[in-house]
């Protein structure tokens, strides 16, 4: 059974930092792309990073690049994602999930919720 | 970006037929995905290439469509069918979600 567990979200002043986690259990880390997908309180879904299984290229949504990091370690089967320069506006609940090879999400972790606030 | 544009309720009877119906702002020729999201749950896949079933779930499920205009059909719709039902788009980047429609039922 695929499982995508994340952890690292919380309350956060503007301008500081955050590193969430994805721990996936369930099937071949390596084999797959993944990805970051966020929703915002009461509001629709938004893609927002993803990462091949193999090459060093990563993907971002034009408002969170510069800013965020979405990374992997195959070794440890997780994901992560580095977020700098946080603002209100990137409050949200995070997803980590399973992308497949660039077209769909096809499972998705319970979801951690980050709030930028002062 | 391409806009996704679903209607924002629906309200049917169990047992209904329902089409939930996404627009796109620009052709995404058959790259259209449908995720269904339950209270208080994270969304779950269910369509892929506009009329592909995901592993599971179940034959009541359908989807047609291609280029701008898609729909997601439930036959007959069931009582546990109530949650908020997203498209999304991987043909033109970046990849995008529709606002989502929220089915209740009667």
């Amino acid at each position: 059974e695929v499982q995508l567990v994340e952890s690292g979200g919380g309350l956060v002043q503007p301008g500081r930092s955050l590193k969430l986690s994805c721990a996936a259990s369930g099937f071949t880390f390596s084999d797959y792309y993944m990805a970051w997908v966020r929703q915002a309180p009461t509001k629709g879904l938004e893609w927002v990073a993803s990462i091949p299984h193999i090459g060093g290229s990563t993907y971002y949504r034009d408002s969170v690049k510069g800013r965020f990091t979405i990374s992997r370690d195959d070794a440890k089967s997780t994901l992560y994602l580095q977020m700098d320069s946080l603002r209100s506006e990137d409050t949200a609940t995070y997803y980590c999930t399973r992308d497949d090879y660039g077209y769909y999400f096809d499972y998705w972790g319970q979801g951690v919720m980050v709030t930028v606030s002062s | 970006d391409t806009v996704l544009t679903q209607s924002p309720a629906l309200a049917v009877s169990p047992g209904e037929r329902v089409s939930i119906s996404c627009r796109a702002s620009e052709g995404v020729n058959v790259y259209m995905h449908w995720y269904q999201q339950k209270p208080g749950q994270q969304p779950k896949f269910l369509i892929y290439k506009a009329s592909n079933l995901a592993s599971g779930v179940p034959a009541r499920f359908s989807g047609s469509g291609s280029g701008t205009d898609f729909t997601l059909t439930i036959d007959p719709v069931e009582a546990d069918d109530t949650a908020i039902y997203f498209c999304q788009q991987n043909w033109n980047d970046p990849r995008t979600f529709g606002g989502g429609t929220k089915l209740e039922l009667k």
